[in-house]
C-alpha cells in the first residue's frame, strides 16, 4: 500500500534552517510528483511547491520561493524540503502529498510539526 | 492567484441530514477542483477529484458537482465520522490554491 512517511517534529531557533523528509513506499517513486503543503495553527492549507523526483524539476509558490528548497533522492525514494531564515510565522504542520499528471493529491504524509522559538 | 471561497465557514447538522458545501472560484477553472476531508489531528484525505469523479474507498454518500466557478460537495446522509473540516483545491493553474475550509459540526 502507498505510504508517505515524514520525519519527526522539529524545534528550531529563529534565523536557522531545517530540512525535513518524506519517504515514499508502495509505489514507483519516480512516477509521481511530490508536493508540500503548509497548515499554520488553526488555519487552512497552503500549497508550497512540488518536485518531480525523476527529473528534479521543481515548481514553487511565489510566496515560499525564497524560503524553500525541494530536493529528491531516487535511491532512497525520499524527498526533502529545506526551509531557511526561519521565523515564528514558519511554525506550522508541513505535509507531503503525492501528486501526478492529474494534479490532485491522492496520498498524504502524517505531517511534520515545525516549531520556531527562541 | 485563483481565490477559492468556501461557504459557509461552519455547518451545524444532525446525523442523517443531507448537507452541501459550496466552493466558488475567482475565475473559471473548468472542473479542476478537488475536495478533501480533514479530521481533527489528521491529514487531509481526497474525497472527490475533478469536481465529480469518485475516489475508490470513499463512501458513496459523498458526491460532487459543478463547473466553471461554482462547485459543491454533498453528503447524502451525514454519519458521525463525517464531522470534520472540508477543503476544496484548484489545479487549473499555478500556484495551486485551497479554500479556507468548511467545518462540519454536530448540532
Amino acid at each position: 500500500q502507498v505510504q508517505l512517511q515524514q520525519s519527526a517534529s522539529e524545534l528550531a531557533r529563529p534565523g536557522a534552517s531545517v530540512k525535513m523528509s518524506c519517504k515514499g513506499s508502495g509505489y514507483t517513486f519516480s512516477s509521481y510528483t511530490m508536493h508540500w503543503v503548509r497548515q499554520s495553527p488553526g488555519q487552512g492549507l497552503e500549497w508550497i511547491g512540488y518536485i518531480n523526483p525523476s527529473s528534479g524539476y521543481t515548481e514553487y509558490n511565489q510566496k515560499f520561493k525564497d524560503k524553500t528548497t525541494l530536493t529528491a533522492d531516487k535511491s532512497s525514494s525520499t524527498v526533502y524540503m529545506q526551509l531557511s531564515s526561519l521565523t515564528s510565522e514558519d511554525s506550522a504542520v508541513y505535509y507531503c502529498a503525492r501528486g501526478g499528471l492529474r494534479r490532485f493529491f491522492d496520498y498524504w504524509g502524517q505531517g511534520t510539526t515545525l516549531t520556531v522559538s527562541s | 492567484d485563483i481565490l477559492l471561497t468556501q461557504s459557509p465557514a461552519i455547518l451545524s447538522v444532525s446525523p442523517g441530514e443531507r448537507v452541501s458545501f459550496s466552493c466558488r472560484a475567482s475565475q473559471s477553472i473548468g472542473t479542476s477542483i478537488h475536495w478533501y476531508q480533514q479530521r481533527t489531528n489528521g491529514s487531509p484525505r481526497l474525497l472527490i477529484k475533478y469536481a465529480s469523479e469518485f475516489i475508490s474507498g470513499i463512501p458513496s454518500r459523498f458526491s460532487g458537482s459543478g463547473s466553471g466557478t461554482d462547485f459543491s460537495l454533498s453528503i447524502n446522509s451525514v454519519e458521525s465520522e463525517d464531522f470534520a473540516d472540508y477543503y476544496c483545491q484548484q489545479s487549473n493553474s499555478w500556484p495551486f490554491t485551497f479554500g479556507a475550509g468548511t467545518k462540519l459540526e454536530l448540532k
